[in-house]
């Protein structure tokens, strides 16, 4: 079945500093790719996705990668500020009969002030 | 619009004895699904609901989870004989799934178990 990476695990930035995660996944038919943004106390909320068949999407601050051919997709945070502190997860999903989406471990931002 | 709703929002209970969590998914998405969290931790899948079609109970981790679903609203999970280790957040959310590309999941609040 799909496996989903994340790195890093924990991640300090200056305010104002870009902060950059990083995902792999394993299966190759994975076609859609959601990043997900979980405050203390909250539930997650979607912030960007990429479908397979685009390489780049930004998002005022936030842009998104995807190498199928390398399985690596990326979230890039640009002039972070303190709110953007949080658990980041990366998702895969491959359309099938059913719908389940596989989500990585998370990153924990912190953007120091 | 509405978003995913969860009740109750905390709930403590003493160990052996049985819960149940609620979510109301976002009017006319027909996927559900429920996750576990444990502190700090990833999202763990547990069961998948879509329309009429038998759920995908792959992520039960025993025999003491059960969820049900009306239809394409309301679903209950329930966890018999709780155990302290199943202490986590449970987290429902819902997609509408169209022909062609996967659908968004819209997540509830979570309902934070504790079993003392």
């Amino acid at each position: 079945g799909e496996n989903v990476e994340q790195h890093p695990s924990t991640l300090s930035v200056q305010e104002g500093d870009s902060a950059v995660i990083k995902c792999t996944y394993s299966d190759s038919a994975s076609n859609y790719f959601p990043w997900y943004k979980q405050e203390l106390g909250k539930g997650p909320q979607l912030i960007i996705d990429i479908r397979s068949n685009v390489g780049e999407k930004k998002d005022q601050r936030i842009a998104v990668t995807l190498n199928k051919t390398a399985k690596h997709f990326s979230l890039h945070i640009t002039e972070t500020q303190p709110e953007d502190s949080a658990v980041y997860f990366c998702a895969a999903s491959i359309k099938t009969s059913y719908d389940k989406v596989i989500f990585g471990p998370g990153t924990s931002l912190s953007v120091i002030p | 619009g509405a978003g995913v709703s969860q009740s109750p929002s905390n709930k403590v209970t003493e160990k052996g004895k049985d819960v149940e969590l609620r979510c109301d998914p976002i009017s006319g998405h027909t996927a559900l699904y429920w996750y576990r969290q444990r502190l700090g931790q990833g999202l763990e899948f547990l069961i998948y609901f879509q329309g009429n079609s038998a759920p995908d109970k792959s992520g039960l981790p025993s025999d003491r989870f059960s969820a049900e679903r009306t239809g394409e609203s309301v679903s209950t999970l329930t966890i018999q004989r709780t155990q302290q280790e199943d202490s986590a957040v449970y987290l429902c959310a819902s997609s509408f799934l169209a022909g062609g590309w996967t659908d968004t999941q819209y997540f509830g609040p979570g309902t934070r178990l504790t079993v003392l």
